[in-house]
């Protein structure tokens, strides 16, 4: 079946660092969506792609639909303590897919 | 407060009961979705619905029974419930199934 791989699984950083992330699959996908969690929450929807080589910035994140329609990559830029969670790539063909996640912890 | 509203929040049951967590939205989203969350497994889609009395199987649907007799309510149901449906339950809405879908707050289900 379709899977998405999401990497790095997890990162420590300093405050204040930029953060990468990214999702890469076998399958085309037609829609990519970022999402963030927090602990006891559920995944609240930051950043939604709905074209090839389309950037998209909500804020201090940004992200990229790949060319391929096989991957897509979230940058956080300037990290602050808030930004800890669970961030979640899913990329949509029929179903919703959902990657791993990317477990962020930043350092005050 | 408009938006996804899930009940219970927390749940105890025993093996072989029956359990029926809701799912109740504000948005008139035609679609809505369960999903089960777990360590290691990342979110997997139980049972999803398309509009009020459409309703199809996801990826892990073995063990659950949905109904969505209105547009703003989805249940899940667990019909004789097993220690491996100990999880975290998540519904989510959207407008169409190519747009973002937006999740409720989750309910923590242990069965022992």
């Amino acid at each position: 079946g379709q899977q998405l791989n999401q990497s790095p699984q997890s990162m420590f950083i300093q405050e204040g660092e930029d953060v990468s992330m990214n999702c890469t699959s076998s399958s085309i996908f037609n829609t990519w969506l970022w999402y963030k969690q927090e602990p006891g929450e559920g995944p609240v929807l930051l950043i939604a792609l709905y074209k090839a080589g389309e950037l998209t910035s909500n804020g201090r994140l940004t992200a990229q639909f790949g060319i391929t329609r096989k991957d897509s990559f979230l940058n956080i830029s300037a990290s602050i303590p808030s930004d800890v969670g669970i961030y979640f790539c899913a990329g949509l063909a029929g179903k919703l897919i959902f990657g791993q996640g990317t477990t962020l912890q930043v350092k005050p | 407060d408009a938006g996804i509203t899930q009940s219970p929040r927390y749940k105890i049951t025993e093996t072989g009961r029956q359990v029926t967590l809701m799912c109740h939205q504000t948005w008139s989203h035609s679609y809505m979705f369960w999903y089960r969350q777990d360590l290691g497994h990342g979110l997997r889609l139980i049972y999803y619905s398309a509009a009020a009395d459409i309703t199809d199987k996801g990826e892990v649907p073995d063990g659950y029974v949905v109904s969505r007799s209105k547009t703003e309510n989805f249940p899940l149901t667990l019909e004789s419930a097993t220690r491996s449906q100990t999880s975290v339950y998540f519904c989510a809405s959207s407008d169409g199934i190519g747009q973002g879908q937006y999740f409720g707050p989750g309910t923590r289900l242990t069965v022992t």
